[in-house]
């Protein structure tokens, strides 16, 4: 079974902390993707990259950063938490062409 | 640029009844097109796809037809079910340029199945 799996489900930090938010696949995909998803306003792009230290800025990549040094791990950023990034943070890797994406479960990030 | 824009919910509907949610989007190029569907707790899942006009993806007792004339994917059930309650997102996908492909999401529709 493919599995995109992120490290943490529930996060509670401080205003003006770093976070990572960690997101792993075992299917050798090499698109990964990170959204964020808000009522009302759906899921909304903020990175994605399509090789091992390749990044592409998706619509709302303000505040955020992103790393892959491994093809099976891409990680999420927060320099320094803002209380407006309070949000579900959900992971997706897909294969190549045709779009179909694989989605982790979801982290809920609070910040305080 | 791409987007999508899907009927707003929320949805509630009893038991056996027929559910449409309406899909729409706007494409410079020729997008495939995708339901997903994300169950409490839990993150999306694909539902059904469609990679070219006329196409019907099915999935589950669900259908959706990739109508280009009229720039439309929507969702239809005949008979829906309890379980079938959550939130659908339509989506559609491009080339972004970059070699890959990523979704353009509409804003989710939940719908709640009564017994």
């Amino acid at each position: 079974d493919v599995k995109v799996t992120q490290s943490s489900r529930y996060l509670v930090k401080r205003t003006g902390e770093k976070v990572f938010l960690e997101c792993v696949q075992d299917m050798d995909h090499e698109n990964m993707f990170w959204y964020r998803q808000d009522p009302g306003l759906g899921l909304r792009l903020i990175y994605f990259s399509y090789d091992v230290k390749m990044k592409e800025k998706g619509d709302i990549p303000e505040g955020y950063s992103v790393s892959r040094e491994k093809k099976e791990r891409f990680s999420l950023i927060l320099e320094s938490a803002s209380t407006n990034q309070t949000s579900m943070y959900l992971c997706a890797s897909s294969f190549g062409e045709g779009g179909e994406l694989f989605f982790g479960e979801g982290s809920r990030l609070t910040v305080l | 640029g791409d987007s999508v824009t899907q009927m707003e919910g929320p949805v509630t509907l009893s038991e056996e009844a027929f559910l449409t949610i309406n899909c729409t989007y706007t494409a410079t190029g020729y997008p495939s097109l995708f339901w997903y569907v994300q169950y409490p707790g839990e993150g999306l899942q694909l539902l059904l796809k469609a990679t070219k006009a006329d196409d019907k993806g099915s999935n589950k007792g669900f259908e959706a037809t990739y109508r280009k004339e009229t720039t439309s994917f929507h969702l239809e059930k005949g008979s829906v079910q309890v379980s079938d309650s959550a939130v659908y997102f339509c989506a559609l996908s491009d080339d972004s340029g970059a070699g890959s492909y990523q979704l353009t999401f509409g804003k989710g529709t939940k719908l709640s199945v009564i017994p």
